[in-house]
């Protein structure tokens, strides 16, 4: 069964403070890694498909690895705009088009 | 309009009402999901639909039923529900890539549901 696990469960972070946030994921085959980003109340927003060990994609502030057993995502001197949950997803093979998730990270950046 | 959209983003309603959510997308992709986003917990897949075609219930109660009469067109109807089924249900769509490189989803805003 895939499995997606993702630490800490919250971060309070200082603006400007770097940090980041861990996704472990267990599949039988990877098809993708997805990083999406979830304001309160809101639908996910998606951040970054990872397809393979050793990519990595920036965006921003934002920059998210993977490895063949976990991804990170990186922030970089964040900013109070960047508190949100993010959310980690993986999609496996034979699996279909079916995202596993975590339970998120939920940021918060403060002055 | 662009991206993934869903009708009403509000719903309060009794446990004797039926009442229908929508969702359409204007990404051109072929396949379109349900999910229900409980407070502390996953998003937990509802109902997939490939082309037009349900390919995965993920076990949901018969309560609800979804419809799917085009590509862009996704409606969950609801009756008879529970308190425990208050949550953001969202929408998402994809190309419906089944093989290869991965299928990213793209997701509406949600339909905050509350059940009385």
């Amino acid at each position: 069964e895939d499995q997606v696990t993702q630490s800490p469960e919250a971060l309070r972070l200082q603006e400007g403070e770097s940090s980041s946030l861990n996704c472990s994921y267990t599949v039988s085959g990877l098809r993708g890694l997805f990083w999406y980003r979830q304001d309160p109340g809101k639908g996910p927003e998606f951040l970054f498909t990872l397809y393979s060990a050793g990519e990595e994609k920036e965006k921003e502030r934002l920059k998210a690895t993977l490895t063949k057993k976990e991804s990170f995502l990186h922030i970089t001197a964040p900013k109070p705009e960047d508190s949100a949950t993010y959310l980690c997803a993986v999609q496996a093979d034979g699996g279909g088009n079916k995202l596993t998730f975590g339970t998120g990270t939920q940021l918060k950046v403060e002055l | 309009e662009t991206g993934v959209t869903q009708t009403p983003r509000h719903l309060v309603m009794g446990m004797t009402n039926k009442k229908s959510l929508k969702c359409e997308q204007h990404l051109g992709h072929n396949a379109m999901y349900w999910y229900k986003q409980s407070a502390k917990k996953p998003l937990e897949l509802m109902f997939v639909y490939n082309f037009k075609e349900q390919t995965e219930n993920n076990s949901v109660p018969s309560r609800f039923s979804p419809e799917c009469p085009n590509s862009s067109h996704l409606f969950l109807h609801l009756h008879t529900l529970q308190p425990e089924d208050s949550a953001l249900y969202l929408c998402a769509s994809s190309q419906a890539l089944t093989r290869g490189r991965g299928d990213t989803q793209y997701f509406g805003p949600g339909t905050r549901l509350t059940v009385l």
